[in-house]
């Protein structure tokens, strides 16, 4: 089974360009989560749906960041402008549901970089 | 407000040995909780998660955890180490529709 799926899975770029990440989750799941993750800060969620709607974003640390999810099998992360403190690995999670039992699984990151 | 906590940075075992991760949790009413791995430069893999009326939870590659509701702990264990199972592993609570993940263990298993 294939599982969720994240793109780019490295970026690279200078500060004040605007960064787009992707992710598809596993066919069927219901919601879908955004974390950041840094030595510093540890796993932190940025944001999350459910069937597609967004239910809670106060998670996301800036108006310079913003999340959408278009359908069922797609979402993107927007940072613009990017700034150095950024740099980080970004996960999507999917679950079946918000149910409180039921597990999330991850992609493999994308791992930004801002110059 | 349900939290975690998971008091060891890290935690050293020979392999062959067996091995605990600590978790320690605070939730109102029925807990959720879950054990996930992370391998380098991979997402998180769900382990296994506690439900009620079960005390020991059986999980993926042979790893099982405790649940102890009198010392609100959930601790991870294997019997037997291997250098494989070296990785970060995180404790986690469903807190309303979000789950609180513990800081990390990081677990080395020497050869």
């Amino acid at each position: 089974d294939a599982g969720v799926i994240q793109s780019p899975r490295h970026e690279v770029t200078e500060m004040g360009q605007e960064v787009t990440l992707r992710c598809k989750p596993i066919s069927g799941h219901n919601s879908l989560f955004w974390y950041r993750q840094t030595m510093m800060r540890g796993l932190e969620l940025l944001i999350y749906f459910n069937n597609n709607v967004p239910i809670d974003d106060s998670g996301m640390p800036e108006d310079r960041f913003s999340a959408k999810m278009p359908n069922a099998s797609f979402s993107t992360l927007k940072i613009q402008p990017s700034e150095p403190r950024d740099s980080a690995v970004y996960f999507c999670a999917s679950s079946r549901s918000l149910e409180g039992n039921q597990p999330q699984h991850f992609g493999d990151g994308t791992r930004l970089s801002i110059l | 407000a349900q939290s975690v906590a998971q008091p060891e940075d890290q935690v050293n075992v020979a392999e062959g040995n067996p091995l605990t991760v600590k978790c320690t949790y605070s939730v109102s009413g029925n807990p959720y909780l879950f054990w996930y791995v992370q391998y380098p430069n991979r997402g998180l893999q769900f382990l296994l998660k506690y439900i009620t009326g079960d005390n020991l939870v059986k999980g993926s590659y042979g790893f099982e955890a405790e649940f102890n509701k009198s010392q609100t702990s959930f601790h991870l264990k294997k019997p037997s180490a291997l250098v494989s199972d070296s990785a970060l592993y995180f404790c986690a609570v469903r807190s309303g529709f979000k789950t609180i993940f513990g800081a990390g263990t990081r677990l080395f298993v020497k050869a």
